[in-house]
């Protein structure tokens, strides 16, 4: 079974400053493990993914995160945040290759001030 | 590419009423999924196709929802008798098989029952 924890579920940064975005998670067997990013009243846009590849891992708009197995972690950053980058952010797992279904955290809210 | 639509985008109606929503998915893709988003929180997995196959099928779908996928191509959700707690965003994702198996999502169908 999957489960993801995201902690915080509003956070805040002035433009420029550095994101971080924390999750961790659990798997019974080697995860496949992806970010999404939500902007109001629309579906899920994929951020980023890892698939047992490399394990920091580079997405669109300048965002990366970094599987580290020993910590059950895949935080999400971004050096510098932009405006543009206020969003729901969703963390998710699915079982591996094969698996399905896709288990989400419950989500962060990201604020950016000007 | 033209990616998953889904339709219709806002649907509200009185409880007791059927309703049907329709997902058309990546045209490549063998993989359709069905979530239902509640505010504030992350998609939860309902049910996925491989093909016209029907193959998981969580518990969160009650005896008033039904999902198809006919001919392996578009797929309905129908929950009949609605109640006041089917009221949600449902997101419809496809995938393709032997792939690293990332999600695309539609936009989405919310629900609002009155």
């Amino acid at each position: 079974a999957q489960s993801v924890t995201q902690l915080g579920s509003h956070v805040s940064v002035s433009e420029g400053a550095l994101v971080l975005l924390r999750c961790n998670y659990s798997s019974s067997v080697p995860p496949y493990l992806f970010w999404y990013v939500q902007y109001p009243n629309q579906g899920l846009q994929l951020l980023l993914k890892y698939t047992s590849a490399a394990t920091l891992v580079k997405g669109i708009n300048g965002f990366e995160a970094e599987f580290k197995k020993s910590e059950t972690s895949f935080h999400l950053t971004k050096p510098s945040a932009h405006m543009s980058d206020a969003a729901e952010y969703f963390c998710a797992v699915s079982g591996g290759k094969g698996a399905q279904k896709l288990v989400f955290g419950q989500g962060t809210r990201l604020t950016i001030n000007p | 590419d033209t990616g998953v639509s889904q339709d219709p985008r806002h649907k509200i109606t009185k409880r007791g009423q059927n309703v049907t929503f329709r997902c058309d998915p990546i045209s490549e893709h063998n993989r359709l999924y069905w979530y239902r988003q509640t505010l504030g929180q992350g998609p939860e997995f309902l049910t996925y196709f491989q093909n016209e196959a029907q193959l998981e099928k969580s518990r969160l779908l009650s005896d008033r929802f039904s999902a198809e996928r006919p001919k392996g191509s578009f797929s309905t959700l129908e929950i009949q008798r609605t109640e006041q707690g089917d009221s949600a965003m449902y997101l419809c994702a496809s995938s393709l098989l032997g792939t690293t198996y990332e999600q695309y999502f539609g936009p989405g169908t919310r629900l609002t029952v009155t």
